[in-house]
């Protein structure tokens, strides 16, 4: 499986931009780019995903590096309930059913200073 | 429409014994996934369903089992329970594929 290397952890200040980093080098081109959080005692929670262009929606958005070797995830305003583990992922479009273990590393642990 | 959902939410055990937890997952999802968090670690990948069978597993011990239902429902089954099987039990479900999966909220065991 393609692996993703993200920083350990991260610090923001509330009502700033957030830009978690992500390398994902030994990406395939039927790998999508998936984010998740995970909030203090909770399941995580689907962010984003992407599969070459850049893309937003209401929670955030995904930057894509032009090679597809890493992505950028932009939290345009951070509140305090951003503060979470956040998670990039690489997961196969479906072509290989072996793929498909949705595989988390350690992720990004994101502190918002008030 | 209702997320997934998990049961039971804590559980309290004794070394040796054997564990069900369960899965619902969300109407029209095919595809059910099953984590272990350790306190304090990352998610562990245990196992994939999809349409009913096992499509992949994690390395975890044949002790931890599991299977889904014609409604795709899922049950984790961990048999000899170890102290290091406390952990939170996170199930997902996807419509397979590069569609984002959803987590339920998770069943806490703990083996003592």
């Amino acid at each position: 499986d393609a692996k993703t290397t993200q920083p350990n952890s991260m610090e923001s200040n509330e009502e700033e931009p957030v830009h978690l980093p992500c390398n994902h080098s030994t990406i395939s081109g039927t790998d999508y780019i998936h984010w998740y959080r995970q909030l203090p005692s909770q399941g995580p929670e689907y962010v984003i995903h992407g599969l070459t262009s850049n893309v937003n929606n209401r929670m955030a958005s995904l930057a894509i590096a032009e090679d597809r070797k890493s992505s950028t995830l932009i939290l345009h305003r951070a509140t305090l309930r951003d503060a979470a583990v956040y998670y990039c992922i690489l997961r196969d479009r479906g072509s290989n059913f072996g793929n498909e273990k949705l595989t988390f590393g350690t992720g990004t642990r994101l502190t918002i200073i008030p | 429409e209702a997320g997934v959902t998990q049961s039971p939410t804590h559980l309290i055990k004794t070394r040796g014994q054997q564990v069900t937890l369960r899965c619902s997952p969300i109407s029209g999802h095919t595809s059910v996934y099953w984590y272990q968090q350790a306190l304090g670690l990352g998610l562990q990948f245990l196992l994939w369903y999809d349409e009913g069978e096992e499509r992949n597993r994690g390395n975890f011990p044949p002790r931890f089992s599991g299977r889904q239902f014609p409604n795709y429902s899922s049950e984790l089954n961990v048999n000899a329970l170890e102290l290091e099987d406390s952990a939170l039990y996170l199930c997902a479900s996807s419509f397979g594929g590069p569609h984002e999966a959803f987590f339920g909220q998770g069943t806490r065991l703990t083996v003592v």
